[in-house]
């Protein structure tokens, strides 16, 4: 049973560029909610999706937006980039209703 | 002040020793409470998942919830060097739209562990 995927591993970007990530939510579930994880801190929430809509938003901008697919896979899209959005970017996913969730290895996003 | 406070340590002990990990929160909306363990440049493992109030056994580790005093705990028996990690504890309860989902996870810092041999 496949877990969580993220793609890709890693990457780097240019200030100003845009950047598209991706996940795959485990098996069975159906919501896939979105973390930005700097260093040294823990995860913080930026949304999350169930029924390709987005229901939750954590306290992030508008540069941030992200979408569902009908197969439940998610993409995080980051626009405008700043030094600041390096981090790591981590998907998780879990059933609608409940709290439980597991997360993918993430995507370290360097910004230069 | 932070919703979720978790002491970022460093904690260092030896092979075989008890470690106790801590976490205290301010939202009494907090339900579900979760510990995850975080290698190096790896994503959260989810190690304990818990929702009312007492201790809950997996093996090495137990997890105790407070939610009188707001405080819970992480504690793992006859640890090992493979246990150094980040432990992150994690909570949530129900959204702010006041529907049904409880998704939105909220972290303490964590806390880095190292055991040596």
């Amino acid at each position: 049973d496949a877990g969580v995927t993220q793609s890709p591993t890693h990457l780097i970007k240019t200030r100003g560029q845009q950047v598209t990530l991706r996940c795959s939510p485990k098996s069975g579930h159906d919501t896939v909610s979105w973390y930005q994880q700097a260093l040294g801190q823990g995860p913080q929430f930026i949304f999350q999706y169930y029924e390709e809509e987005e229901r939750q938003r954590g306290n992030f901008p508008d540069r941030f937006s992200g979408h569902q697919f009908p197969n439940y896979s998610s993409e995080l899209n980051v626009n405008a980039l700043l030094l600041g959005d390096s981090a790591l970017y981590l998907c998780a996913s879990s059933l609608w209703q409940w709290s439980e969730a597991f997360f993918g290895q993430g995507t370290r996003l360097t910004v230069v | 002040q932070k919703e979720v406070e978790q002491d970022p340590g460093p904690l260092s002990v030896p092979e075989g020793a008890i470690v106790s990990l801590n976490c205290t929160y301010s939202n009494s909306a907090f339900q579900y409470f979760m510990w995850y363990r975080q290698y190096s440049r790896k994503g959260p493992e989810l190690l304990m998942y818990t929702y009312s109030s007492g201790n809950k056994e997996d093996g090495r580790f137990t997890a105790q919830v407070d939610k009188s005093s707001k405080y819970i705990s992480l504690f793992i028996r006859d640890s090992q060097p493979s246990d150094s990690a980040t432990y992150l504890c994690a909570m949530s309860g129900p959204s702010n739209a006041g529907g049904t989902s409880y998704g939105k996870l909220t972290f303490g810092q964590g806390t880095i562990l190292t055991v040596h041999p």
